[in-house]
């Protein structure tokens, strides 16, 4: 069955430190991946999009890649500020058009 | 910027009784969902529509429908709800589902709670 795997565990980080989130995928072939923060109580906001022909975007302090091979995509926030800390959703499109989520996983960045 | 915007932000209501929850965006998208999100489930979706008064069932459609009369507009509608049905519920739309504008743009959320 098609599962998106994002750590259930919060990852707590240090001010200034690069933050990285994994979004680990299987069963899917997906046309691209999307990335979103989720603050507590909001909804959903797009922050990124890759192909599945790129390896690599970035924007900002933002950096999401994309390994196709590995079924795997990694978000990182550079310079990590305690604005930053959130919920990060990484959401597929596959074949049916319609972007599944991931379960999210909570940065928590420390002053 | 696309706003989509969700009638309450918090709602209560009595077992049994029939819900109506209702989001409006202002950019003339063809597509919009409806997910709900629990703790530890993320967010699953409930249905979606491309077009007026066209729908499709999503992942768990079973106790909602939804209507969608004007382009605009999507209700989703708990016809008895249930205590299990209380959630965060998010309304979402996008420009399309292919090409370069398949990025969802969500409301605030509603959260109700069934008692």
């Amino acid at each position: 069955s098609q599962k998106i795997e994002q750590n259930s565990e919060a990852l707590n980080i240090q001010e200034g430190k690069t933050a990285t989130l994994t979004c680990n995928y299987t069963n899917y072939s997906p046309a691209y991946l999307q990335w979103y923060r989720q603050d507590p109580g909001r909804g959903p906001v797009f922050l990124l999009l890759i192909r599945e022909n790129e390896k690599e975007k970035r924007k900002e302090r933002l950096k999401v890649t994309f390994d196709t091979t590995l079924k795997q995509s990694l978000f990182h926030i550079t310079a990590s500020q305690p604005a930053d800390s959130a919920t990060y959703l990484c959401a597929l499109r596959g074949g049916s058009y319609i972007p599944t989520f991931g379960r999210g996983t909570s940065l928590i960045v420390h002053p | 910027d696309v706003k989509v915007t969700q009638s309450s932000r918090y709602l209560v209501k009595r077992t049994g009784e029939k819900v109506f929850l209702e989001c409006v965006q202002d950019m003339d998208h063809e597509n919009m969902f409806w997910y709900r999100q629990d703790p530890g489930l993320g967010l699953r979706l409930i249905y979606f529509s491309y077009d007026v008064k066209m729908k499709e069932k999503g992942d768990i459609p079973e106790g909602y429908s939804v209507s969608r009369e004007k382009k605009e507009r999507f209700s989703l509608i708990l016809e008895s709800a249930s205590t299990n049905q209380t959630s965060m519920y998010l309304c979402a739309s996008s420009l399309t589902l292919r090409g370069a504008g398949e990025k969802l743009f969500f409301g605030s959320g509603t959260q109700l709670s069934v008692l």
